[in-house]
């Protein structure tokens, strides 16, 4: 099974600063299956990016992802008051077990 | 545009029996996995398990087989997730979403849409 890990557990940034999350897998991740989702509080999650770096239709350029086998990145380019919030970073098409990482609040400094 | 409209929240006793429900429009139901993921008080996201609505083929996360039934009407486009006998430990936000690819082989995929969540407190 994949356990996925991210860091930092919270990350403390003023609005415009540039935000970089990481989520680290215990193996390799087939195929670049890894999906990272914004949670906003009191909302359900939100897709941002699947397939590692591919951008769900709707979101922000400022949002990118990147990384493969065992590495992965989420990055904000511009935090703007809206994007705080929990990341969460989702390895797909296999074992349901563990597929999504604790989570990184990112919060306002 | 595609809707998943969860069931409204519940509070229930130990003990007792529950049915929430996920109803979804706006796409072809039979041929999208649909999963449900829980979300305890202040932790994280949970495969509880999915359903492939065109031959009800479920699947079921090991932490939740034998806790929980999923099921699906595909006369009303429904999904469900039910208890027999609810645990204080079951007291959680539970979402239902719909897998972003069509097609039975994409078992837990990435979600791209997602229902705003039932709140289910158990409590004596």
């Amino acid at each position: 099974e994949i356990v996925l890990t991210q860091s930092p557990g919270t990350l403390s940034l003023s609005p415009g600063e540039r935000a970089t999350l990481s989520c680290r897998a215990s193996q390799s991740v087939t195929s670049s299956y890894l999906a990272w989702y914004q949670q906003k509080p009191g909302q359900a999650p939100r897709l941002l990016i699947y397939g590692a770096s591919s951008r769900a239709t709707g979101i922000p350029d400022k949002f990118s992802g990147s990384g493969s086998e065992t590495d992965f990145t989420l990055t904000i380019s511009r935090l703007e008051p809206e994007d705080f919030a929990v990341y969460y970073c989702q390895h797909y098409g296999s074992s349901p077990e563990f597929a999504f990482g604790p989570g990184t609040k990112v919060e306002i400094k | 545009e595609v809707q998943l409209v969860q069931s409204g929240a519940e509070v229930k006793k130990p003990g007792e029996s529950l049915k929430i429900s996920c109803k979804t429009s706006g796409y072809s139901f039979s041929i999208y996995w649909v999963g449900w993921v829980r979300q305890m008080p202040g932790k994280g996201l949970e495969w509880m398990g999915i359903i492939y609505p065109g031959d009800s083929d479920t699947r079921y996360s090991p932490s939740f087989q034998g806790q929980v039934t999923i099921s699906a009407d595909k006369s009303i486009s429904t999904a469900y997730l039910q208890w027999s006998s609810l645990k204080a430990s079951d007291t959680a936000m539970y979402y239902c979403a719909s897998a972003a690819v069509a097609g039975k082989k994409y078992y837990y995929y990435y979600m791209d849409v997602w229902g705003k969540g039932t709140t289910v407190t158990v409590s004596s």
